[in-house]
């Protein structure tokens, strides 16, 4: 079946710009990972999604991030007033449940941020 | 403070030789250990998780709580080994999320 996807694959944007970044997670899974992955580096929890509720949000840098899952599917990474430090690729994950049951990535979103 | 740590960014081998790819982990409840495999271009997927005691593509990984490791090993290196390789945990136990830490990752070279 189809595994996770991430649109767009890639995102140029400009330093103060809003962007908005989705997630279709497999179908029927109800957890939901946001990861950010800096160059050189492993990926870094952002925010979990139970449902349609952030149930742990601890990831998230500061108040220009923000992600919502309203129907409990399709997650939207937002952040505003991007920065040349938001540059990253981020990645989505979703699992069956919540715990240790098996993440399944997306191939992520690359962000620029000129 | 959790953390995972890979002392090596890369690891370069001769294909038939075996390979350890090192992990230690700092955290102060139980963890569940993974290691995740990303071949070149393509998304990052589950390799193996010490619950389970697998082995998978000839890969191993035993956990070792008084040396805070969880190494990955395979005895006999295949150049389609060639891939970047994360160390992660997880909190087990009930509220866990199921967030992963991970490591700053290892690439696997194996020359022929």
């Amino acid at each position: 079946g189809a595994g996770v996807s991430q649109t767009p694959s890639n995102k140029v944007t400009e330093k103060g710009k809003y962007v908005e970044l989705r997630c279709d997670p497999i179908s029927g899974h109800t957890a939901l990972y946001w990861y950010r992955q800096s160059l050189g580096q492993g990926p870094e929890f952002l925010i979990y999604f139970q449902g349609t509720g952030a149930a742990d949000d601890s990831g998230l840098p500061n108040d220009r991030f923000f992600a919502v899952r309203p129907e409990g599917s399709v997650s939207t990474l937002k952040i505003q007033r991007t920065e040349r430090g938001d540059s990253a690729v981020y990645l989505c994950a979703s699992s069956l449940g919540w715990g240790t049951d098996t993440q399944y990535f997306g191939p992520g979103t690359r962000l620029t941020v000129l | 403070a959790q953390r995972v740590t890979q002392p090596e960014k890369l690891l370069s081998v001769f294909k038939g030789a075996p390979v350890e790819l090192k992990c230690n982990y700092s955290y102060s409840g139980s963890p569940e250990l993974f290691w995740y495999v990303q071949y070149s271009r393509q998304r990052l997927q589950l390799l193996l998780r010490h619950i389970s005691r697998e082995s998978i593509k000839g890969f191993t990984a035993d956990l070792n709580k008084g040396e805070t490791s969880f190494h990955l090993k395979k005895p006999f290196a295949q150049e389609e080994d060639s891939a970047m390789y994360y160390c992660a945990l997880s909190e087990i136990g009930s509220g866990n999320t199921g967030k992963l830490i991970f490591g700053q990752g290892t690439t696997l070279q194996v020359k022929p």
